[in-house]
């Protein structure tokens, strides 16, 4: 059974950090691409990032570009986001999800990990 | 890179069919046969319906249909059932730069 699950969520004051995981397993994640998505508290879907499976691939939203990092730890099966000089319109809850292409057909989702910036 | 657009909000009753446009340019939804789907209900992760326009995953119910003309994808739900209440999002791919754009959401109300 695929399984994602996040973690790493908080409070954060405006310009902290936070580093957020998502753990994978149930299929062989080298092979897929993985993404970021966020969803502000009543709003709609946003792309924020994807790794192609080999990291060779890196994109990112404008609104996180130069503030946030994907990575990914194939031998660990996991996925990871550094998010430096949060905004208060950073706070969503991230979801990690799984494609074949980056950018494209998500097909399995994690439950998300909500992250609040607030003085 | 814009949002696509979708509707706000759709209503029918049940056993009835609606559709939800999502429209885009020509640099996204009229340049990629990746358009995707998503249902998301209250609290709940997404769930992928649609892919590749016109593509079901397994278990998703036959009663979901996806289209696509020019910069306008379309999907389509056929015997509403009250369960189908719920948040759509539609997605497309972009192109190399920025490759995910998703719409703003539609919500369906089962009347």
């Amino acid at each position: 059974e695929v399984q994602l699950e996040e973690s790493g969520g908080g409070l954060v004051k405006p310009g902290g950090s936070l580093r957020l995981s998502c753990a994978a397993s149930g299929f062989n994640f080298n092979i897929y691409s993985m993404n970021w998505i966020r969803q502000a508290p009543g709003k709609g879907l946003e792309w924020v990032s994807s790794i192609a499976d080999i990291s060779s691939y890196i994109y990112y939203a404008d609104s996180v570009k130069g503030r946030f990092t994907i990575s990914r730890d194939n031998a660990k099966n996991s996925l990871h986001l550094q998010m430096n000089s949060l905004r208060a319109e950073d706070t969503a809850v991230y979801f990690c999800a799984r494609s074949w292409r980056v950018g494209a057909d998500f097909d399995y989702w994690g439950q998300g990990t909500l992250v609040t910036v607030s003085s | 890179q814009s949002a696509l657009t979708q509707p706000a909000s759709v209503s029918g009753s049940p056993g009835q069919s609606i559709s939800i446009a999502c429209t885009g340019t020509s640099s996204d939804v009229g340049s990629y046969n990746l358009v995707s789907w998503y249902q998301q209900h209250p609290g709940k992760a997404p769930k992928l319906m649609i892919y590749e326009v016109t593509k079901r995953p397994s278990g998703v119910s036959h009663r979901f249909s996806g289209s696509k003309s020019g910069n306008t994808a379309s999907l389509t739900i056929s015997g509403l059932q009250a369960e189908d209440e719920a948040d759509y999002y539609c997605c497309s791919y972009a192109g190399s730069s920025i490759p995910g754009v998703f719409g703003g959401g539609t919500k369906l109300t089962v009347l």
